[in-house]
């Protein structure tokens, strides 16, 4: 079945230091991968998206890349600021499978500090 | 266009009790999704549904939970005789029909704290 494993956290940073979230997957076919945000409180929401191999997905500074070949996708921001902190989860959506049912990672936690 | 509003955020129930959670999709969206978030540990997709319809159930327990999306209202989480492994957040999302280059949106989620 799919999986996806990321990095244990939490992890704890100073503002303008460069985060990388590591996060790799286990899944059948062709997924797409997805990176969400959950902010202390509230739902989650998309941060960015590949849909193939070597895609980059990229939003508000933060990028990854869709690595077939390692069947990873790490999440990596140059300069982190205080209002990053948040819950980071990696997960994949199988080929095939429906917009919303996704295989999440256990999510990593960062804190970003003054 | 609101966004996928669930009700109530914050729940308490007693053991044996039961719980019932609340998801309206966005406008447009005719597909829902609800995943459990334990403590500490991310989503886990429970359940799949189109209007009338149960398309994917395989993340359900198979006891004490079901799950509804009538014709008109809201989806429903039903958890029947509460526990405590119970407690945790469960998130809804929906989706437009497929075909759509979209993706999935997820409401604030309900907390549910069994006591």
């Amino acid at each position: 079945g799919n999986s996806v494993t990321q990095m244990e956290g939490p992890v704890t940073l100073s503002e303008e230091a460069f985060l990388t979230i590591n996060c790799t997957y286990t899944a059948t076919g062709y997924p797409s991968l997805f990176w969400y945000v959950q902010y202390p409180g509230e739902g989650l929401q998309l941060l960015l998206k590949a849909t193939k191999a070597d895609d980059k997905g990229s939003n508000k500074g933060f990028e990854a890349t869709y690595r077939k070949e390692t069947t990873s996708f790490h999440l990596e921001k140059g300069s982190v600021q205080v209002s990053d902190s948040a819950v980071y989860f990696c997960a994949l959506r199988g080929g095939g499978t429906s917009y919303g049912k996704l295989t999440f990672g256990q999510g990593t936690i960062l804190t970003v500090h003054p | 266009n609101a966004g996928v509003m669930q009700n109530p955020r914050h729940l308490v129930r007693r053991r044996g009790q039961e719980a019932r959670l609340r998801c309206s999709p966005m406008k447009g969206h005719s597909h829902v999704y609800w995943y459990r978030q334990l403590p500490e540990e991310g989503l886990k997709f429970m359940v799949y549904l189109q209007k009338e319809n149960i398309i994917d159930e395989s993340g359900m327990p198979k006891e004490r939970f079901s799950a509804e999306f009538p014709k008109e209202g809201p989806s429903i989480l039903r958890i029947q005789q509460v526990v405590r492994g119970d407690s945790a957040a469960y998130f809804c999302a929906s989706s437009p029909p497929a075909g759509t280059d979209t993706e999935a949106f997820f409401g604030q989620g309900t907390r549910l704290t069994v006591v």
